[in-house]
């Protein structure tokens, strides 16, 4: 069926470098995606979003790449801090539910 | 500003025992409300949405339910817990338009049925 898949389960940076979290989906009809940040035993907070009418999407630290043609959802976060580790999920919008995926765990090393 | 609680935070029941998570939401009025579910290491699952009091749709059979008594109240249950319902059970709401924009999650309440 249609999923939302991640590409890496783990990510390990070194402080100040950037990262890069990516996903594929699979339902083309999918026309908005959301990143979430999970830190460990609260709820997912919201990063940023993006609608399929966009390709990019930049916030404060963090841009959503959208490429449509492969399916393919990114999201970089420039000069990565301590602060930054956590699970990241991205999700999609497929018709009467917001799917996850499984989550990357990304390690900001000192 | 919005805020949404949830409680207990952790819960731990024996199997059969009944289950009652509860949820409210401040600071917004008839929002859309969810429960999902987050097995250890795994993503997100959705249970249940709410468009309004007395609305309910499910998207998972299993011997869970939900109910929304009140606009801003949105409350898990089940009649006898099963080993399989361990797990961290999130609550969310989201403003007009079910699933077409952001969620805004509670800390959380995570189960372990013994």
């Amino acid at each position: 069926g249609e999923s939302v898949g991640l590409h890496l389960p783990t990510l390990s940076v070194q402080e100040g470098d950037n990262s890069i979290i990516n996903c594929a989906y699979s339902n083309s009809a999918s026309d908005y995606f959301i990143w979430y940040k999970q830190e460990s035993g609260k709820g997912p907070q919201f990063i940023i979003d993006i609608r399929s009418n966009m390709d990019k999407r930049q916030g404060q630290r963090v841009t959503v790449l959208l490429n449509k043609t492969v399916k393919h959802l990114s999201l970089q976060i420039a000069a990565t801090q301590p602060g930054d580790s956590a699970v990241y999920f991205c999700a999609e919008n497929a018709g009467n539910d917001m799917r996850f995926g499984a989550g990357t765990r990304l390690t900001v090393k000192p | 500003s919005q805020t949404i609680h949830q409680w207990p935070a952790t819960l731990v029941q024996p199997v059969g025992s009944p289950l009652s998570l509860e949820c409210t939401v401040e600071g917004t009025s008839n929002p859309n409300l969810y429960w999902y579910r987050q097995a250890a290491g795994r993503g997100l699952q959705l249970l249940f949405y709410s468009v309004g009091i007395g609305q309910i749709s499910s998207e998972v059979p299993q011997n869970l339910s939900a109910s929304r008594p009140q606009d801003r109240q949105f409350i898990l249950s089940s009649k006898k817990l099963l080993l399989s319902d361990s797990g961290f059970y999130l609550c969310a709401w989201g403003g007009a338009g079910v699933f077409t924009g952001e969620l805004f999650f509670g800390e959380g309440s995570r189960l372990t049925v013994l």
